[in-house]
């Protein structure tokens, strides 16, 4: 069965770094386009940013370009996403997903907190 | 980037009645490349609808989706206690260089 795990998530200062990780299994990794979308506490869902199966695509949200950077290994069944300039407004938790037709598969999500 | 613009933020409905919930976006979406999903408190998402109106599997008949453009409808045909939740429409144009992907707002679909 499809299992997508994330971590790296915790508490970070404005300004701040952290990179987040995906583990999947269950299905042919490299087949599928990857997503990150957040949310923000009592907030609606933010798509934040996709990377195509074979990588060499990424797209970002306004909100994150130039600060977030999405990769995958597909040799580890793995997803990241590095976190720079982190500022209060990022806050939230971070959903790995699958993308296919939409998004069919989520994590249970790694909550980022960025405060001083 | 297209918006969603989901109606009514909140619909108060008793158990067997009838939801409907739109979605509308700022212009067209492609191949209707629109989805929905359900979101159940301290839960991800789940995909509920997508294509506009192909139900994920598992997902109970008594949802239905349809819409093609720019209007978009999730409808419920008589709700059962497990169905209140926050809905979210979301398009997936899955063209090199359009739109992001967005979501709607979410409708919350509370027991009156």
């Amino acid at each position: 069965q499809v299992q997508l795990v994330e971590s790296g998530g915790g508490l970070v200062k404005p300004g701040g770094s952290l990179r987040l990780s995906c583990a999947a299994s269950g299905f042919t990794f490299s087949d599928y386009y990857m997503s990150w979308i957040r949310q923000a506490p009592g907030k609606g869902l933010e798509w934040v940013s996709n990377i195509v199966g074979g990588g060499s695509i990424m797209t970002y949200a306004d909100s994150v370009k130039g600060r977030f950077t999405i990769s995958r290994d597909n040799a580890k069944n793995s997803l990241y996403l590095q976190m720079n300039g982190l500022r209060a407004e990022d806050t939230a938790v971070y959903y790995c997903v699958r993308a296919n037709w939409g998004f069919d598969y989520w994590g249970q999500g790694t909550l980022v907190t960025v405060s001083s | 980037e297209i918006v969603l613009t989901q109606s009514p933020g909140t619909l108060s409905l008793s158990p067997g009645e009838r939801a409907t919930l739109s979605c509308r976006a700022s212009q067209s979406v492609r191949n209707n490349y629109l989805a929905w999903y359900q979101q159940k408190p301290g839960q991800a998402p789940r995909r509920l609808i997508s294509g506009a109106s192909s139900r994920a599997t598992g997902i109970p008949d008594r949802f239905s989706g349809s819409g093609s453009g720019t209007d978009f409808t999730l409808t419920i045909s008589r709700l059962e206690p497990e169905d209140f939740a926050v809905y979210y429409c979301q398009q997936y144009d899955h063209q090199y260089g359009s739109s992001p992907w967005t979501f709607g707002q979410g409708t919350r679909v509370e027991i009156k």
